[in-house]
């Protein structure tokens, strides 16, 4: 079972609103991924970190940041939100040895109004 | 551009029937993986394959890699609705990143 968890699950917030959504593993891995899926829809990389104080951008261009102080921590930030931002956000973690396996929180579904 | 393609994007089968979903790309990639995403869980993994032409199989579900490493394919013998769900094949790029395909919706009716 994966120890990956997003807080929170759902969120409706309005337009302009500051949020940040956070993602937390206790498996020690160095790896942390954030995607961006609609609904059934194919997963889009927004923003990675392959260790504390690494943060890349992703293929798909995000308005939000992302940062990673703690190697167990990568939260998810959007300073001003908009309606087009609504969609499901899921943080991943891998490990940096030989299993490449992608482990998934459960994701937050955010509703911009 | 998405560099991983999959077909077919929606499929809706009886239960007991056998179904195949294919994985496509341009790029070789140094494995792959195929996940298996419940309504609003994360993806779970599947399997990893890793060397070209490679068969893996998870009880009812086979699954194969590309001579060239830049395909794959999920075969489902006699698929029953506890396999529904969205089918993800990731390919792994570098060790590193991980691109997802667009993915197959299915539903497997009783």
């Amino acid at each position: 079972e994966a120890d990956i968890y997003q807080t929170p699950r759902y969120l409706v917030i309005g337009t302009g609103k500051k949020i940040t959504l956070e993602c937390s593993q206790t498996m020690g891995h160095d790896k942390m991924y954030w995607y961006q899926q609609d609904p059934g829809m194919e997963l889009h990389l927004i923003h990675y970190s392959y260790g504390v104080n690494s943060t890349e951008k992703g293929d798909l261009s995000s308005e939000s940041t992302v940062s990673r102080i703690r190697t167990e921590h990568f939260p998810l930030t959007l300073e001003s939100a908009r309606p087009s931002h609504t969609s499901q956000y899921l943080c991943a973690s891998s490990d940096s040895g030989g299993s490449t396996e992608a482990f998934f929180g459960q994701g937050t579904r955010l509703t911009v109004v | 551009t998405q560099l991983l393609e999959q077909s077919p994007q929606f499929l809706s089968i009886q239960e007991g029937e056998n179904l195949t979903v294919y994985c496509n790309s341009s790029s070789v990639f140094s494995s792959l993986q195929w996940y298996r995403q419940e309504p609003g869980e994360g993806p779970v993994l599947l399997v990893t394959v890793v060397t070209g032409g490679e068969v893996k199989k998870l009880k009812r579900l086979t699954f194969q890699f590309g001579d060239a490493r830049k395909d794959s394919s999920l075969h489902i013998t006699a698929a029953q609705p506890g396999d529904t769900g969205l089918y993800l094949c990731a390919g792994i790029y570098n060790f590193n990143k991980f691109y997802f395909g667009s993915g197959t919706k299915l539903n497997v009716k009783p």
